[in-house]
């Protein structure tokens, strides 16, 4: 089955730039998708298809995919960032047809 | 307004059953495919289900032949019934619409389901 690669945590101080990760074969012919979830709180998609923004969301927010690596960017970093941070994918070649991330806890220093 | 809201969850013993239920407002469950989605207790999202909108569903492998998605149109509800379940079903779970078979969006605020003796 299909695999996603997150790094487990990330730091940022505020004000600087974030990158998360998400690595998988040829990840780049597939279209990435990220969510933040804030402690106790649902899952709230950021970016869909690789890099579009959902209304309502900062455009601080951005995403990238090629290759092997998906990354999702935050700019301008705000201590209401901190979060974790969840690559997705819809692998329909496979009975598994949708695969997470393992997650990323974004931590502003 | 587009809004989903879970409830069912509760402590049951391993081996019981329980169903979940999910109701939308500001669209039509039928007409979107949907999903489940359940988080263990400090540990990442995991896909559970997906009912399309032509009714074909899919499972987990950890789920399959355990649970059964479902909704009812005329409630515009969608369901999980859990059968068999195990320590390791324990986790808040979630229904999203999934769009354009891709992406989920919006997500409901989860409940949570803890199976212990």
């Amino acid at each position: 089955s299909y695999v996603l690669t997150q790094p487990p945590s990330v730091s940022v101080a505020p004000g600087q730039t974030a990158r998360i990760t998400c690595g998988g074969n040829n990840i780049g012919s597939k279209s990435v998708h990220w969510y933040q979830q804030k402690p106790g709180q649902a899952p709230v998609l950021v970016v869909y298809d690789d890099s579009d923004r959902p209304s309502g969301i900062p455009e601080r927010f951005s995403g990238s995919n090629s290759g092997n690596t998906a990354t999702l960017t935050i700019s301008r970093v705000e201590a209401g960032d901190e979060a974790d941070y969840y690559c997705q994918v819809w692998d329909s070649s496979s009975d598994h047809c949708v695969v997470f991330g393992g997650g990323t806890k974004l931590t502003v220093l | 307004e587009v809004q989903l809201v879970e409830s069912g969850g509760g402590l049951i013993q391993p081996g019981g059953s329980l169903r979940l239920s999910c109701a939308a407002s500001g669209f039509t469950v039928s007409s979107n495919y949907m999903s489940w989605v359940r988080q263990a207790p400090g540990k990442g999202l995991e896909w559970v289900s997906v009912i399309y909108s032509g009714g074909s569903t899919y499972y987990a492998d950890s789920v399959k032949g355990r649970f059964t998605i479902s909704r009812d149109n005329s409630k515009n509800t969608l369901y999980l019934q859990m059968n068999s379940l195990r320590a390791e079903d324990t986790a808040v779970y979630y229904c999203a619409r999934v769009v354009d078979l891709n992406w989920f969006d919006p997500w409901g605020q989860g409940t949570l389901v803890t199976v212990s003796s």
